[in-house]
């Protein structure tokens, strides 16, 4: 099943900032964070495994609550470069790593 | 270092017809995927191969068969190609551990049924 995705778009100032949440319904090994720009490959921006954690890098940053089966994406003092669709991917297991429908991110000067 | 490697590019077909997708990855990697990708609908996994010699099914496998001709390749076939298939397929591969285990994407292909 995928997991369910929210907001489903999010328009934004630039340095404003953004969450972005990823819920589901089975018990998670590990969370994904993909970013994709469009015509392009999705590209990775985070993963977080079972466990409980929060990461970040630069001014993305992600937590991981596994007893909820939820995972949060936050963008602070959001830039013109954020701009995309963001996909959460989640695995349970040996069942592969199926993801969301995705969070479309419109940054306006 | 080529990472994740799809072809063709681009490709239209006519309902009925067959075709495969090629991928291959220069990374060792043990685990590759298929996924496809439709508007408002993400991606959406088809078939995984979690190591060389395995094949599963993922979420929409109807319509696909794959093989994991060895650690390297991983190809998707579309045996009597349908307009529902008209999609952008993503080949990806990942190794195990930690941040290894992130997904390495190919560049897709995008497929038309007429």
């Amino acid at each position: 099943q995928q997991p369910v995705q929210s907001p489903q778009a999010v328009i934004l100032r630039e340095g404003e900032d953004a969450v972005i949440n990823c819920s589901s319904s089975k018990a998670l090994y590990s969370v994904h964070w993909y970013r994709q720009k469009h015509g392009e490959a999705p590209v990775f921006l985070m993963i977080l495994l079972k466990g409980g954690e929060q990461k970040g890098h630069d001014k993305i940053s992600a937590s991981f609550n596994e007893k909820k089966q939820q995972s949060s994406l936050y963008l602070t003092a959001s830039q013109l470069s954020y701009s995309g669709t963001y996909f959460c991917g989640t695995e349970g297991g040996a069942d592969g790593l199926t993801f969301g429908k995705g969070t479309h991110l419109i940054i306006q000067p | 270092n080529a990472g994740v490697t799809q072809t063709p590019k681009f490709q239209v077909l006519k309902t009925g017809q067959s075709m495969t997708l090629q991928c291959a990855q220069d990374m060792n990697h043990n685990s590759m995927y298929w996924y496809r990708q439709d508007p408002g609908m993400g991606l959406r996994l088809i078939y995984y191969s979690a190591s060389e010699g395995t094949t599963d099914k993922g979420e929409v496998p109807n319509g696909y068969n794959v093989s994991r001709l060895n650690k390297r390749e991983f190809s998707l076939r579309l045996e009597s190609a349908a307009p529902s298939q008209t999609s952008v397929y993503f080949c990806a591969s990942r190794g195990w551990g930690g941040d290894r285990e992130k997904l390495f994407f190919g560049s897709g292909t995008q497929l038309s049924v007429l």
